[in-house]
């Protein structure tokens, strides 16, 4: 089946330690997203891509970086820099290639995040 | 800038009510919305989206929701909740081409047996 796959489902991190956060898509699609979750405050984009080795900020980048290196890949690092890295992470990908605006995103099953 | 404004953050009605989730857009966004689902802990799911033609879109699982340009709304319906629907509802609006997605703050819809 095609879709979305972020690992793991469940993280805990140690305070200092950096964590990566991974998301795979077998859909084919051009871009990829990182949101987080926080309760209340809807979903913040972290970082995109919509090409192969290119990327860009979103509202809320300190603290996190990510590569694309394959165009089925996308994993979100979180650094120790990150100084409320708890929430819900939410990877995303949609079919951009014929630039419309009206294209749906489709969304992994997210990593919960905690800091021990 | 564009924006998207759910009224309510928590909503409960009883099982077999009219459900109403409201969604109200800044006028400057173009006119695509989308309204997701989210069930706990897990990811959003595509519930309808308003694109152009008929304004009035029909979703899955009863719901539906009417583009109104002259209110600037976007209102989720569903005649008759049911207690699966339980769950966060984000309504969203695109940022520009690229597919980046502005979402709402979200509204928790509770269903009472």
């Amino acid at each position: 089946d095609g879709g979305i796959t972020q690992s793991p489902k469940y993280l805990f991190r140690k305070e200092g330690q950096n964590v990566t956060l991974s998301c795979e898509q077998n859909l084919n699609h051009d871009a990829m997203y990182w949101y987080r979750q926080d309760p209340g405050q809807g979903l913040r984009l972290i970082y995109y891509s919509q090409i192969v080795n290119d990327f860009q900020k979103g509202d809320i980048v300190e603290g996190y970086s990510v590569s694309r290196e394959k165009k089925e890949s996308f994993p979100l690092t979180v650094t120790s820099a990150q100084k409320n890295p708890t929430a819900f992470y939410l990877c995303a990908s949609s079919d951009i290639g014929r630039g419309s605006m009206n294209t749906e995103a489709f969304f992994g099953q997210g990593t919960r995040l905690t800091v021990v | 800038a564009q924006s998207v404004t759910q009224l309510g953050s928590h909503v409960s009605v009883s099982e077999g009510a009219l459900v109403l989730l409201r969604c109200n857009y800044s006028s400057s966004v173009p006119p695509y919305l989308f309204w997701y689902v989210q069930y706990p802990n897990q990811g959003l799911q595509l519930l309808l989206k308003y694109t152009t033609g008929a304004t009035l879109v029909k979703g899955i699982n009863g719901f539906e929701a009417e583009f109104k340009k002259s209110e600037t709304s976007f209102h989720l319906t569903k005649p008759s909740a049911h207690m699966s629907d339980a769950a966060e509802y984000f309504c969203a609006v695109p940022y520009n081409q690229g597919g980046k997605l502005i979402f709402g703050q979200g509204t928790e819809l509770s269903v009472k047996p």
